[in-house]
C-alpha cells in the first residue's frame, strides 16, 4: 500500500521557487516525513526530513500540516541541474524507507 | 569522505553465471542496504544489514545472495539469474538502521541478464 501520494510531474520555471506537495494521510505519530531525489542515472539523494515542525537546511525547506497529513518540499532558487524525481517518503527509522512513484520535477530555463 | 563506491559500473551476465557486485563505504556506517531498480520504477529494498547482520530480507529470490565480510564492504553474489533479474543495483549506507539516519546512496551497478 502506497504511504504517500505525490503529483507525477511538475515543472518549474528556474530561479523560481518549486514547491513540491506530498500528502500521508495515515502517517503514524512515529514515523518521519523523508525527502530523496534521484537524477537521472544516479543513485537517489537524500535532501531533508522532519517529524513535526518544519525544517530548513542548505538544500530545501519541508513544510509539514500541524495535522502531519501533508507536506511540501519547498526549492527556494530551482536551477536546471534540480531537475529530478523527488520522492517523498514516511518511516520511523532508517531501515524501513519505501519508494513511492515521487515526482518528475523539470525546470525549465 | 561521504561516498558509497559500487563495482561494476555495468554488468552483462549469462543466466548460467555466477557474478558478485561490490559496494564499500568509508563513512564509519553501521547499517548497508541493498536496493533493486527496474527502469523508470522507484528503487525496491532487498537486504538491511546492521552490525553486519542480516536484519531484513524482503522476500528476495535465493538466487540473490548478500554478505557482509566488513563494517565497510558489502556484496551481492549472483546466481542463475533471469532476464527479468535486469536492473539497476543501488547499494546504500546509513549511521545506523533503527533512527532517522539519512542514507547515503551509490551511483548503482547496472545488470543486464541475457
Amino acid at each position: 500500500d502506497a504511504k504517500t501520494t505525490q503529483p507525477t510531474s511538475m515543472d518549474c520555471a528556474e530561479g523560481r521557487a518549486a514547491n513540491l506537495p506530498c500528502n500521508h494521510s495515515t502517517i503514524s505519530g512515529n514515523e518521519y516525513v523523508y525527502w530523496y531525489r534521484q537524477i537521472h542515472s544516479q543513485g537517489p539523494q537524500y535532501i531533508i526530513h522532519g517529524l513535526k515542525n518544519n525544517e530548513t537546511n542548505e538544500m530545501a525547506s519541508l513544510i509539514i500540516t500541524e495535522d502531519r497529513k501533508s507536506s511540501t518540499l519547498i526549492l527556494p532558487h530551482a536551477t536546471l541541474r534540480d531537475t529530478a524525481v523527488y520522492y517523498c517518503l514516511v518511516s520511523e527509522s532508517a531501515r524501513q524507507l519505501t519508494f513511492g512513484s515521487g515526482t518528475q520535477l523539470t525546470v525549465l530555463p | 569522505d561521504t561516498e558509497v563506491t559500487q563495482t561494476p559500473k555495468h554488468l552483462v551476465m549469462g543466466m548460467t553465471n555466477k557474478k558478485s557486485l561490490k559496494c564499500e563505504q568509508h563513512m564509519g556506517h553501521r547499517a548497508m542496504y541493498w536496493y533493486k531498480q527496474k527502469a523508470k520504477k522507484p528503487p525496491e529494498l532487498m537486504f538491511v544489514y546492521s552490525y553486519e547482520k542480516l536484519s531484513i530480507n524482503e522476500s528476495v529470490p535465493s538466487r540473490f545472495s548478500p554478505e557482509c565480510p566488513n563494517s565497510s564492504l558489502l556484496n551481492l553474489h549472483l546466481h542463475a539469474l533471469q532476464p527479468e533479474d535486469s536492473a539497476l543495483y543501488l547499494c546504500a549506507s546509513s549511521l545506523g538502521a533503527d533512527l532517522t539516519y539519512e542514507q547515503y546512496f551509490g551511483p548503482g551497478t547496472r545488470l543486464t541478464v541475457t
